[in-house]
């Protein structure tokens, strides 16, 4: 159980495009989840909490108007790269929080890859 | 400030051989504790928790890991290294209210045949 589903596994876009990547709770519902940046052979940096129903709470100097999230169901959390440039070049993870009891985890997907041309 | 402090950054070690990860964290409160494990271009498997109780939890893989408060301490063991736990490790320290996790900087491990 506990399974978190992330698409596209990798995307190659243009310059100036915008990229939906995909994050989908496949056997809970999450009211939580969370969208991770890491850079190679980094860790992870937090970018933002998506709440279901509610507008997303950015981390300091993460760009709001630039990852667009949307959390539109209890099991599907999305970011919108928008007018993505070669920068923005990175590897996104998603997670989603489960609480069980006292206990609260966070259930992770298995990455986007994104390259920006 | 809360952190987590990871001072192996890369590891070797023979097949077989002990492992022991290190990992400390500084949080303010009773920290929940965790360490994922990432292979290459993947996401983060969970090897084991600790929220209360039992200071040594075991996890999956034949993972155990030992929250020594007065050391501010929740290293990771294993007895006997595989080949295939070659892989990049995570200690993460959850914060109550926010829900978010703090991570270290990772340990790469490498294993030796």
């Amino acid at each position: 159980g506990a399974v978190v589903s992330q698409h596209p596994s990798w995307v190659i876009c243009k310059s100036g495009t915008s990229v939906k990547i995909e994050c989908r709770s496949l056997d809970f519902q999450a009211t939580t989840m969370f969208w991770y940046r890491q850079f190679p052979k980094q860790s992870l940096m937090l970018m933002a909490t998506s709440n279901e129903g509610s507008k997303a709470t950015y981390e300091q100097g993460v760009e709001k108007d630039k990852f667009l999230i949307n959390h539109a169901s209890l099991t599907l959390s999305t970011l919108t790269v928008t007018s993505a440039h070669p920068e923005d070049s990175s590897f996104y993870i998603c997670s989603a929080r489960l609480p069980r009891g006292y206990e609260d985890i966070q259930y992770f997907g298995a990455g986007t890859r994104l390259s920006v041309l | 400030a809360q952190s987590v402090t990871q001072p192996d950054i890369h590891i070797t070690v023979s097949e077989g051989a002990s492992l022991e990860l290190r990992c400390n964290y500084s949080y303010g409160a009773t920290p929940y504790l965790f360490w994922y494990v990432q292979s290459p271009g993947q996401g983060l498997q969970l090897l084991l928790k600790y929220f209360s109780g039992d200071t040594l939890v075991q996890g999956i893989k034949g993972f155990e890991a030992e929250f020594k408060r007065s050391q501010s301490s929740f290293n990771l063991r294993k007895p006997s290294v595989h080949w295939s736990d070659a892989a990049e490790y995570f200690c993460a320290v959850g914060t109550s209210g926010t829900y978010k996790y703090i991570f270290g900087t990772g340990t790469r491990l490498k294993v030796l045949a």
